[in-house]
């Protein structure tokens, strides 16, 4: 099964960058990268998602590594609204040709004043 | 645009007895799912379904069902309500074309529920 690597957490000061880390190594070729956050009380929201190409939103920028078995989710001035729970993830194969969208444990980002 | 409508957003049970948590979305997407979150865990799938009349179990089904009755509505039925039930719900939903996997996710505020 399609499985994600992350450290459980992270730290930052504010208005610093911030680079969040994904392990990917099952991932097939047409499998896209995508990432959540999940702010405190609140449901995921999506961030950002790529395929091989890095991609940059108004929320972050993805780097994706050539060999595709990582990613880093960038954000480039975190603020305090930042600070949650990042989510990489990608979908697993199901049967009867169905894609499931499966979530570890994620990095809990901590934003310092 | 509402996107995805969950009710309650709390609730509490007594022990046996049963709910149904409500769930619905505006988006005409074919995908439905019902993830649960313990305290300082990630979301782990209860069931989903790819489209009107058809659902599938996921990796924590036990103690849950399911219907699937239009693109709209996919409530999530507990039926004998027990302690280790005690978890926030979410549900989700996406678009999903035949043969893509690029479709985000769009998720609905969850409902706390303690069994007690």
């Amino acid at each position: 099964d399609a499985k994600t690597t992350q450290p459980n957490s992270m730290e930052s000061n504010e208005e610093e960058p911030v680079h969040l880390p994904c392990n990917h190594s099952t991932i097939s070729g047409t499998d896209y990268i995508h990432w959540y956050r999940q702010l405190p009380s609140q449901g995921p929201e999506y961030v950002i998602h790529g395929l091989t190409s890095n991609v940059n939103n108004r929320m972050a920028s993805l780097a994706i590594a050539e060999d595709r078995k990582s990613s880093t989710l960038i954000l480039h001035r975190a603020t305090l609204r930042d600070a949650a729970v990042y989510y990489c993830i990608h979908l697993s194969h199901a049967s009867g040709g169905s894609y499931i969208p499966t979530f570890g444990r994620g990095t809990s980002l901590i934003v310092h004043p | 645009n509402a996107g995805v409508t969950q009710t309650p957003k709390f609730r509490i049970l007594k022990i046996g007895q049963s709910m149904t948590l409500q769930c619905t979305q505006d988006m005409n997407h074919n995908y439905m799912y019902w993830y649960r979150q313990d305290p300082g865990m990630g979301l782990k799938l209860i069931y989903y379904s790819v489209g009107a009349g058809i659902t599938d179990k996921g990796e924590v089904p036990n103690g849950y069902n399911v219907s699937r009755s239009t693109t709209e509505d996919f409530p999530l039925r507990l039926e004998l309500a027990a302690p280790s039930q005690t978890s926030v719900y979410f549900c989700a939903s996406r678009r999903q074309p035949r043969g893509s996997k690029n479709e985000k996710l769009f998720f609905g505020s969850g409902t706390q529920l303690s069994v007690l």
